[in-house]
This record gives C-alpha cells, sequence and structure tokens, in this order.
C-alpha cells in the first residue's frame, strides 16, 4: 500500500513570498489532515478535512494561510506572504474515517524562510 | 494543551527492554491512550493505542494502570532503529475536531549499542 506523498520536501523563500504544498492521501482515506511541527515541539494541527469538506481549522492562521480539497483527494496548503515564524516542517496526514485516532503521515515539508 | 506528562528523554542499551513512562492523570473514562513515534526527518508513526486493558502488537505493549492516570509503553528488544521520539497522547474516540491529536513534545528515546 503506497503511503501519504507530499511534495516537495524541501524548499526555502525568502519573507513575503508565497508557497504551496501538495498532499496526496492513502487512497480510500476520507479524512486529511494538515500539521505544522516547529523545531522541537510536537505536530500542531492546522486544519482537519472530512473528503472534501473542512471540519476544522480553528488553528489555521486565515489571514495567511489556506488550504483546499477540492475532489476530497488531494489537498494544497499555501502560505502568502510568509513570514519568518511559518520556517517549520508541514506534516500531510490522513485516516480512514474521522474518530479514528491512527493516522498515517506524510514524510513533511521542510520550510526555511529568509 | 497536551493532557499528557512525558520525560523529556531517555537512553536504553540496545537489546534490553526501553520502558517509556506517561503521566495522564486528567484523562476521562471515555478517552483512549495512543503512542506515535517519529524517528529523525520523517513523520509520525502510529504504535498502539489502548483504553483500559493492556494491549500488545508486533511492535511494543503498552501498559495502562488500574485508575488510568499513567500508562507505560514497552519496546521489549529495543534495536538503533528505535530511537525516536515518542509522544503519548489522550484522545477521546468521537468523531470532528474533538477527536484530534494533540501531541505535546514527547520522549526523546536514545538507543546506545
Amino acid at each position: 500500500e503506497a503511503g501519504v506523498a507530499q511534495s516537495p520536501r524541501y524548499k526555502i523563500i525568502e519573507k513575503r513570498q508565497s508557497v504551496a504544498f501538495w498532499c496526496n492521501p492513502i487512497s480510500g482515506h476520507a479524512t486529511l489532515y494538515w500539521y505544522q511541527q516547529i523545531l522541537g515541539q510536537g505536530p500542531k494541527l492546522l486544519i482537519q478535512f472530512q473528503n472534501n469538506g473542512v471540519v476544522d481549522d480553528s488553528q489555521l492562521p486565515k489571514d495567511r494561510f489556506s488550504a483546499e480539497r477540492l475532489k476530497g483527494v488531494d489537498s494544497t496548503l499555501k502560505i502568502q506572504p510568509a513570514k519568518l515564524e511559518d520556517s517549520a516542517v508541514y506534516l500531510c496526514a490522513s485516516s480512514f474515517r474521522t474518530g479514528t485516532g491512527e493516522q498515517y503521515f506524510g514524510p513533511g515539508t521542510r520550510l526555511t524562510v529568509t | 494543551d497536551a493532557k499528557t506528562t512525558q520525560p523529556p528523554s531517555m537512553d536504553c542499551a540496545e537489546g534490553r527492554a526501553a520502558n517509556l513512562p506517561c503521566n495522564h492523570s486528567t484523562i476521562s473514562g471515555n478517552e483512549y491512550v495512543y503512542w506515535y513515534r517519529q524517528i529523525h526527518s520523517q513523520g509520525p508513526q502510529y504504535i498502539i493505542h489502548g483504553l483500559k486493558n493492556n494491549e500488545t502488537n508486533e511492535m511494543a505493549s503498552l501498559i495502562i494502570t488500574e485508575d488510568r492516570k499513567s500508562s507505560t509503553l514497552i519496546l521489549p528488544h529495543a534495536t538503533l532503529r528505535d530511537t525516536a521520539v515518542y509522544y503519548c497522547i489522550v484522545r477521546g474516540n468521537y468523531g470532528g475536531s474533538q477527536g484530534n491529536l494533540i501531541f505535546g513534545k514527547g520522549t526523546k528515546l536514545s538507543v546506545k549499542p
């Protein structure tokens, strides 16, 4: 079974630039999550999708972050404009359904904002 | 905030059992204990979860105290590849946002030859 795919793996941008990350979940997984992991901390949930609908985006800084999952499969997370404090690893995870604690994580995208 | 307390770091000799403790004194009756680990430069990996009974799978064993206020993850024969940050998470079995995983800082386990 193929795992959660993410791209790119690494990205370096200057502050005020924009960036987008892509995630393809495990086939058949209805629930998709985006997490932000700052160095030395555990992952923090940014947004959760159930199919193509948003379940929880309470931790998403909506003035600069946006995410979509238009067809209920793959997803894109965008930051515009980026700030220095956005430097982190952005992890995508998926699960068969919401309500389960078994989530499968991708390798993440390491973003450096200079 | 995370509902669990874990030591920031632990060492274990290769081939020995690694016992990782977790305190969750405010756990409620319908909340599960989940364990994940994160190897360097990888995403977190699910290990095991339990409600009140002890659980075992191919990766580890989970021992939950009778009052459910603490638990221990046991890796029976640690290898160098088990070096990782281990997260203990308390989670309700709900759908939607109520069942989201809240990660703390975890325990960094170093397995030494």
